[in-house]
């Protein structure tokens, strides 16, 4: 079974600021997807950004971009200029690539904390 | 477009009641999931369905956890009997089959007293 560790519990970083979540994950498959979803105070589940495995370049969505380590098992986010709006858990997640299913294995999530 | 649609938005219970789940998906969508969030466990599988079909739920907790999906546009997960252990959100999220990303539905939060 694939397991997903987000170390940090909780972060605060000041509004405009930089700031690193990090994830590491443990699995033997080679091919395989990971994602960082948000979930603010409304619950709401919501894609950040997502990478495959196969791929050597690092995704990118806006202020959002990750730091994908495939031998070092390891898949941060950074958030780059950061606004209150994104005060919210963060999870990193795993999917491997299989012709029965597409599910999701979450980490324990991340609570961040943006500061004025 | 709608997003995937869950009802009802909370439900509190007394043990020993059942309780009932419903999830609508984006139409279109063929593979279907039910998640469980818990401060302890945090967020989990517990069952998906592509086409209709379940294709893994060795995430049901036990026999008192069913679902069935009974058309693409519709499918329940049910609770019976409810006890307060089982108090979580509970979200369904949907995707294309062979797709990556999931869309997840707003959550049902279940407080069982």
């Amino acid at each position: 079974a694939q397991t997903v560790t987000q170390s940090q519990p909780e972060m605060s970083v000041q509004e405009a600021e930089t700031v690193t979540l990090s994830c590491t994950y443990d699995t033997s498959e080679n091919n395989y997807y990971l994602f960082w979803y948000k979930q603010p105070p409304s619950r709401q589940m919501i894609l950040v950004i997502r990478q495959e495995a196969y791929k050597q370049q690092n995704a990118t969505e806006n202020r959002f971009s990750v730091n994908f380590q495939k031998a070092a098992k390891s898949f941060s986010l950074k958030i780059s200029d950061s606004q209150l709006g994104d005060t919210a858990m963060y999870f990193c997640a795993f999917m491997k690539n299989s012709n029965s299913g597409y599910a999701l294995n979450f980490g324990k999530g991340t609570s961040l904390l943006v500061t004025p | 477009d709608a997003g995937v649609i869950q009802s009802p938005r909370h439900e509190v219970t007394e043990m020993g009641q059942e309780v009932t789940l419903r999830c609508k998906p984006i139409s279109g969508h063929n593979s279907l999931f039910w998640y469980r969030q818990t401060m302890m466990r945090g967020l989990e599988l517990l069952i998906y369905f592509n086409n209709n079909v379940p294709i893994d739920d060795s995430g049901m907790p036990e026999d008192r956890f069913s679902a069935k999906m009974p058309n693409a546009s519709f499918s329940t997960l049910k609770i019976q009997p409810s006890e307060p252990r089982d108090s979580a959100v509970y979200f369904c999220a949907s995707s294309f089959f062979r797709a990556r990303e999931q869309f997840f539905g707003p959550g049902t939060r279940l407080t069982v007293l």
